[in-house]
């Protein structure tokens, strides 16, 4: 079985500032992982999957990665902060090769950005 | 433009009432989802179809139902038999056994 726990569910940041949200998985197989944004009454739109090539993977809006094996890990970090990126953010899990209809969702990350 | 049309995006209905919540898309996507969220809890699968003419239920499908009898389009409804209705509720879909979902914009479900 797979499951995601994303720490800190909500984190605050200045403007300009490093964002760094983590997000730890289990699974009893290799695991395919993603990272979606949502903002206020929207959907969810991806910002970045990791499916087995490289283990740093970079997204859209100069997201990025980093999957670690070892420490069952797929934090996602943005060197400078924009008030845009206020948002929630939800890590998922699904095994690898399978569906969407297997994807576990984290309870979801609340961004604050501060002028 | 491709994309996940849900409808209507704000809904109200009376406790006791069925719901019908519609999902269209036209992204040529063989498998459509549904998902509940509420503040918190992340997301959680109602149902999924991966052809037409056929669903399987989710982690929470009691109380909720489903159709797929066109490949476009994946309506759920909201029977009164669930218990706690009013959330916030996605519809996705995607190509085949790809493991990138694609969301509509949600609707908001409200009971009172």
């Amino acid at each position: 079985a797979q499951s995601v726990t994303q720490l800190g569910s909500h984190v605050s940041v200045s403007e300009g500032a490093l964002v760094l949200l983590r997000c730890n998985y289990s699974s009893s197989v290799p695991p395919y992982l993603f990272w979606y944004v949502q903002y206020p009454n929207q959907g969810l739109q991806l910002l970045l999957k990791y499916t087995s090539a490289a283990t740093l993977v970079k997204g859209i809006n100069d997201f990025e990665a980093e999957f670690k094996k070892s420490e069952t890990s797929f934090h996602l970090t943005k060197p400078s902060a924009h008030m845009s990126d206020a948002a929630e953010y939800f890590c998922a899990v699904t095994p690898f090769g399978s569906g969407s209809e297997k994807l576990v969702f984290g309870k979801g990350t609340k961004l604050t950005v501060n002028p | 433009d491709g994309g996940i049309t849900q409808s209507p995006k704000y809904l109200f209905r009376k406790e006791g009432q069925n719901v019908t919540l519609s999902c269209e898309q036209n992204l040529n996507h063989d498998a459509m989802y549904w998902y509940r969220q509420d503040p918190g809890q992340g997301l959680r699968l109602i149902y999924y179809s991966q052809i037409v003419n056929d669903f399987q239920k989710g982690d929470i499908a009691e109380g909720y139902s489903v159709s797929r009898e066109k490949k476009e389009s994946f309506p759920l409804t909201v029977t009164s038999a669930q218990k706690n209705p009013t959330a916030f509720y996605l519809c996705a879909s995607s190509r085949g056994r790809s493991t990138e979902a694609f969301f509509g914009q949600g609707t908001r479900l409200t009971v009172v």
